[in-house]
């Protein structure tokens, strides 16, 4: 199974501030359409988890413009320009270019 | 508008058997595989497998060849998670989720 290695593993941010996560897989992820697919979700507390990027850098509709993916075959990055309150939850990525899917263990968002 | 809604939450003895569901609609059922993940407490998420809603053949995960039966009831839009046999680490809460949307999520309890 692909490893998907998530770093770190809590960020503390004031509001305002940026925020970046890593996420490198254990293989490449260019499928065999050349489509790479990863995907970035937000799992609020209590809530069940909301997909915010797919495809390294596409946003799902209604997802601030804050936020952006980026990277390539194994290394893959999210960033959010400006933290906002919204924004705290645990953070996952996602591989499903290759079966089974997996998702990185989380990284837990918290306000300073 | 898309939404993927589960049934409620179970408790369960260990031995026991159990079905959850999840109802798609506001898209045509068929057009779109159907995924589910495990998510047990204060844990991160597992990808548990799909099941392909044309052919209605699943795909499962290793860690979910036994014991677990993915299903559909297409005239219903609505897929099925079955678990028979039920352990103690089964407790978890189990998502549906197609593409960028997910089911509320359904809380089982495994307890003698």
């Amino acid at each position: 199974d692909v490893v998907m290695t998530q770093t770190p593993v809590s960020l503390s941010v004031a509001i305002g501030q940026p925020a970046s996560i890593s996420c490198k897989s254990s293989q490449s992820l260019v499928g065999t359409s050349g489509k790479t697919y990863l995907n970035w979700l937000l799992q609020r507390p209590g809530q069940s988890p909301k997909r915010l990027i797919y495809l390294v850098s596409k946003l799902d509709s209604g997802i601030p413009d804050r936020f952006s993916g980026s990277g390539s075959e194994t290394d893959f990055t999210l960033k959010i320009s400006r933290v906002e309150a919204d924004d705290l939850g645990v953070y996952y990525c996602l591989q499903g270019t290759h079966f089974p899917h997996t998702f990185g263990a989380g990284t837990k968002l918290e306000l300073k | 508008q898309i939404q993927l809604v589960q049934s409620g939450p179970e408790l369960k003895k260990p031995g026991e058997s159990l079905k959850i569901s999840c109802k798609a609609s506001g898209y045509t059922f068929t057009d779109y595989a159907m995924q589910w993940v495990k998510q047990a407490p204060g844990k991160g998420l597992q990808y548990m497998g799909w099941i392909n809603t044309q052919t209605g053949k699943p795909t499962y995960a290793d860690d979910f060849k036994e014991r677990f039966v993915f299903s559909l009831e297409t005239s219903a839009s609505t897929a099925y998670l079955q678990i028979n046999n039920l352990k103690n680490e089964d407790t978890a809460t189990y998502f549906c989720a197609r593409g960028g949307y997910w089911g509320q999520g359904v809380m089982v309890t495994v307890s003698s």
